[in-house]
């Protein structure tokens, strides 16, 4: 079965610190990547997402992912926090033929002041 | 509202009591997922319709669930003779369309279940 592993489960930084969170999932073929994000008391949102074509992609509030397939990674990186980056961080998968999303464990982003 | 509704936002029960949680998708997302969410976990996939009909219902973990979304829109997620390890967060999402196309799930803010 497809999976989604996110190896750093709470990460703490200072504000203006670099992230990069890591994301590695399980399948050979062609996938469907996706960071989602829940900030505290608030429902799952999309951040980025890969379907194809360039490999690094952007998504909203300075927050960017690479998609390297060599690896079976998808890690996502910020070069500056803010403190109101404080949230969980969510990677997951879409594979061909199934019609949903697998998601990762789940990273907790502190971000102290 | 324009978002995904889910309804009762808590609910705490007793072990072997049957519930319903319901949600109610975003008007003309024919998409809509189940998932559940336990402490510290990711969201785990339980089943998805497109339209009336679930199109995979690989996920649910036993026949003690089951979900319905008779005429496409609101869906009812039923859960028979609960069990504390079925206690978690369960998430409703909703999709236009095929998630294959956008690739976004919208998001309700969840019913927390607790089986006492």
């Amino acid at each position: 079965a497809q999976s989604v592993s996110q190896h750093n489960h709470h990460v703490i930084l200072s504000e203006a610190a670099s992230l990069e969170l890591g994301c590695n999932y399980s399948y050979g073929g062609t996938v469907n990547l996706f960071w989602y994000v829940q900030y505290p008391g608030q429902h799952l949102q999309l951040l980025l997402k890969y379907f194809s074509g360039d490999p690094l992609v952007k998504g909203i509030k300075g927050f960017e992912a690479e998609f390297i397939k060599s690896k079976f990674s998808f890690n996502l990186r910020k070069p500056s926090v803010q403190w109101s980056d404080t949230a969980e961080y969510f990677c997951a998968v879409k594979t061909p033929r199934a019609d949903k999303l697998i998601f990762g464990t789940g990273t907790r982003l502190q971000v102290f002041p | 509202g324009a978002g995904v509704s889910q309804t009762p936002s808590n609910k705490v029960t007793e072990k072997g009591k049957y519930v319903e949680l319901r949600c109610d998708p975003i008007s003309g997302h024919t998409a809509l997922y189940w998932y559940r969410q336990s402490l510290g976990q990711g969201p785990e996939f339980l089943i998805y319709f497109q339209g009336t009909g679930a199109a995979d219902d690989s996920g649910l973990p036993n026949d003690r669930f089951f979900a319905v979304r008779p005429e496409g829109s609101v869906s009812t997620l039923k859960i028979q003779r609960t069990e504390r390890g079925d206690s978690a967060v369960y998430l409703c999402a909703s999709s236009l369309g095929y998630i294959g196309l956008t690739g976004e799930l919208f998001f309700g803010e969840g019913s927390r279940l607790t089986v006492l």
